[in-house]
């Protein structure tokens, strides 16, 4: 079975440009989580999707914001760049086993906002 | 903010000994998972270990869980130079629907 896939790798934005992240999760997963991990705050929890419903949203600015679709792939927009909006930008899909969800993450989009 | 906690930050081991770190975490919870991370890239799951549960082994791996102190182990047995990277702990609790993780534990393994 293919892997969690993100797309871009890497991105360099200038401050006040919007950027798009794409997420497509593992074959069967119908929940998909973002997160933001820098060096400061480590990982921080973003928002989670199931369904195309958002049923968990993290402590950030509404400068951050996803979507899913009905194919399960999912995005998110971060509008207005700051300079301490860059970092590695993680998507983790899951499937809930007995009450358990076991998160797998995909490679990562480092954005560096310039 | 963080829920868990690792100790210690960093790790130096010789190949072929043990690894140990610890997790601390503040709320009750669900099920507790760690995660490793080579350098920068994403998070590779390495095992999930339920609330109720005591302990888990997946290969070199061992995983304790103690609710009633609220902290969770994970050993490393035998360790070799591919096991240099950064190891997480992530507690999630009912309904949810996201992991909160530690700040990690940085191992590095010296042939």
């Amino acid at each position: 079975k293919a892997g969690v896939t993100q797309t871009p790798r890497y991105l360099i934005k200038t401050r006040g440009q919007q950027v798009t992240l794409s997420c497509s999760p593992i074959s069967g997963h119908r929940s998909v989580s973002w997160y933001q991990q820098t060096p400061g705050q480590g990982l921080q929890f973003l928002f989670e999707y199931f369904s195309e419903t958002q049923r968990n949203k993290g402590n950030f600015p509404g400068r951050f914001s996803g979507r899913q679709f009905s194919n399960s792939r999912s995005e998110m927009n971060v509008s207005t760049l700051e300079l301490g909006d860059s970092a590695l930008y993680l998507c983790a899909s899951s499937l809930e086993v007995l009450g358990a969800y076991e998160q797998y993450f995909g490679p990562g989009t480092r954005l560096t906002v310039t | 903010s963080q829920q868990g906690e690792e100790d210690p930050q960093a790790l130096s081991i010789q190949e072929g000994e043990n690894a140990t770190m610890n997790c601390s975490y503040k709320t009750s919870i669900n099920n507790l998972q760690w995660y490793r991370q080579n350098s920068g890239r994403g998070l590779v799951h390495l095992i999930l270990i339920r609330s109720n549960e005591r302990e888990k082994h997946s290969g070199r791996l061992r995983v304790t869980l103690d609710t009633s102190k609220k902290s969770s182990s994970l050993l490393i047995t035998a360790s070799r130079a591919a096991d240099t990277a950064s190891y997480f702990c992530a507690t999630d609790v009912p309904n949810d629907y996201k992991l909160s993780f530690g700040a990690g534990t940085t191992v590095t393994v010296r042939a």
